[in-house]
């Protein structure tokens, strides 16, 4: 079968760094998305990952290890708007998108 | 229009009853979807077009009929709603040529089936 894990919450601090996990198993790869989501709100793109390696855009990182099945996505000085939820998603040998459940983040002042 | 629009934002439909969600987009994107968001859940998609003229069966399109007579349109009918299609309900689209295939979102529909 094909699954995404990704951790359900977490918690950090306003101006520190965080770190949320990714593993898949999926029928095939095409590529690895991050997307944000706000309360309420629509996903909107973040980041993709079809190489191994690390991906950077301003404070927002996104790393990639195809043969173990792992991404991360890495925030820097967060910021009180970052508290959302983070969707990991593999596009799969179909070229459908298979997603995660999502990863609420929460900041604390 | 700029991007995808869906309609209605919110609905409250009786049981059994019929409903279409629209969606509209003015990117010019070959591929859209249907997706439905629960707690607890992922994305699950539900139908997708290619092109067109196409479309395609999700992971879970019980339920649920769609059409693509044009580029720009895509609604998704519920012919029978029953309870377990509460749900939000995000349209997307895509540009659909090779890996890359950033998927561009709607602003949701949420719907409450009683």
């Amino acid at each position: 079968g094909q699954n995404i894990d990704q951790p359900t919450e977490m918690t950090a601090t306003e101006g520190a760094i965080v770190q949320i996990n990714c593993t898949y198993q999926t029928s095939g790869f095409n590529g690895l998305f991050w997307y944000q989501q706000h309360a309420g709100e629509a996903p909107t793109f973040l980041s993709y990952n079809v190489l191994d390696g690390l991906e950077e855009k301003g404070r927002f990182s996104s790393f990639l290890s195809r043969s173990k099945g792992y991404s991360y996505l890495l925030l820097k000085e967060l910021q009180m708007k970052d508290s959302a939820s983070y969707l990991c998603a593999v596009m799969s040998s179909n070229y459908q998108l298979i997603w995660g459940a999502g990863t609420k983040l929460i900041i604390k002042p | 229009i700029a991007g995808i629009t869906q309609a209605p934002t919110s609905q409250i439909l009786a049981a059994g009853r019929r409903m279409t969600l629209r969606c509209t987009q003015d990117m010019r994107h070959n591929a859209m979807y249907w997706y439905r968001q629960d707690l607890g859940l992922g994305l699950r998609l539900i139908h997708y077009s290619n092109t067109a003229g196409t479309t395609g069966k999700g992971e879970v399109p019980d339920g649920y009929s769609v059409s693509r007579a044009n580029t720009d349109d895509f609604p998704l009918t519920l012919a029978s709603a029953v309870p377990s299609q509460t749900s939000v309900y995000f349209c997307a689209s895509s540009d659909g040529q090779g890996d890359y295939n950033e998927q561009f979102f709607g602003p949701g529909t949420r719907l409450t089936v009683l």
